[in-house]
């Protein structure tokens, strides 16, 4: 089975500053998909950012982009000029090509300071 | 486009009652899924549907059965309720050919 780990429970950053969450996965698969999600105290689960394995290149969308290192099995997300709405939790997740389960990873909760 | 809604926000049972969680998507997906999510915890898949009149089991399915009669809907059913089931339940949605999966806002149900 795939397993996704966040080290960092919590976290906080001072508004308009960069902030990067951590996450490592496990698997022996060659391609795959990996995702962050975002969960505003709303409790809604919103889709921040998507990378394809079999792309070298980091995904960005905005503030926020990846760091992508197959190799160590890593995925980590910076989010660049924190705002106040930024403040959630940020869940990392794993999913295979071909198959229905998105694995998560236990979040991160980030706090902006204003 | 309202995409992925649940029925109810909110629910205290009983153990031993019974309920159903309603799951609808405007977006045309194939695909949909019920996860929970518990304290300390990522989400956990326990059922899934492929397809208008298919189901499969997830990862956490003891306990709970689900259908889905029509391509929009996804139903969610707790036969009799215990409070090992007090969680928050998501609906999601995706289509065939992309691989992120849209959430709807979540059930939060409490068993006594």
């Amino acid at each position: 089975a795939q397993t996704v780990t966040q080290s960092q429970p919590e976290m906080s950053v001072q508004e308009a500053e960069t902030v990067t969450l951590s996450c490592t996965y496990d698997t022996s698969e060659n391609n795959y998909y990996l995702f962050w999600y975002k969960q505003p105290p709303s409790r809604q689960m919103i889709l921040v950012i998507r990378q394809e394995a079999y792309k070298q290149q980091n995904a960005t969308e905005n503030r926020f982009s990846v760091n992508f290192q197959k190799a160590a099995k890593s995925f980590s997300l910076k989010i660049s000029d924190s705002q106040l709405g930024d403040t959630a939790m940020y869940f990392c997740a794993f999913r295979k090509p071909g198959a229905n389960n998105l694995f998560f990873g236990t979040g991160t909760r980030l706090t902006v300071i204003p | 486009n309202a995409g992925v809604t649940q029925t109810p926000k909110f629910r205290v049972l009983k153990t031993g009652q019974s309920m159903t969680l309603l799951c609808a998507q405007d977006m045309n997906h194939e695909y949909m899924y019920w996860y929970r999510q518990d304290p300390g915890m990522g989400l956990r898949l326990i059922h899934y549907s492929v397809g208008e009149g298919t189901t499969a089991k997830g990862e956490v399915p003891d306990g709970y059965n689900v259908s889905r009669l029509k391509k929009q809907n996804f139903l969610l059913g707790l036969e009799s309720a215990a409070p090992s089931q007090t969680s928050v339940y998501f609906c999601a949605s995706s289509t065939s050919v992309r691989p992120e999966q849209f959430f709807g806002p979540g059930t939060r149900l409490t068993v006594l």
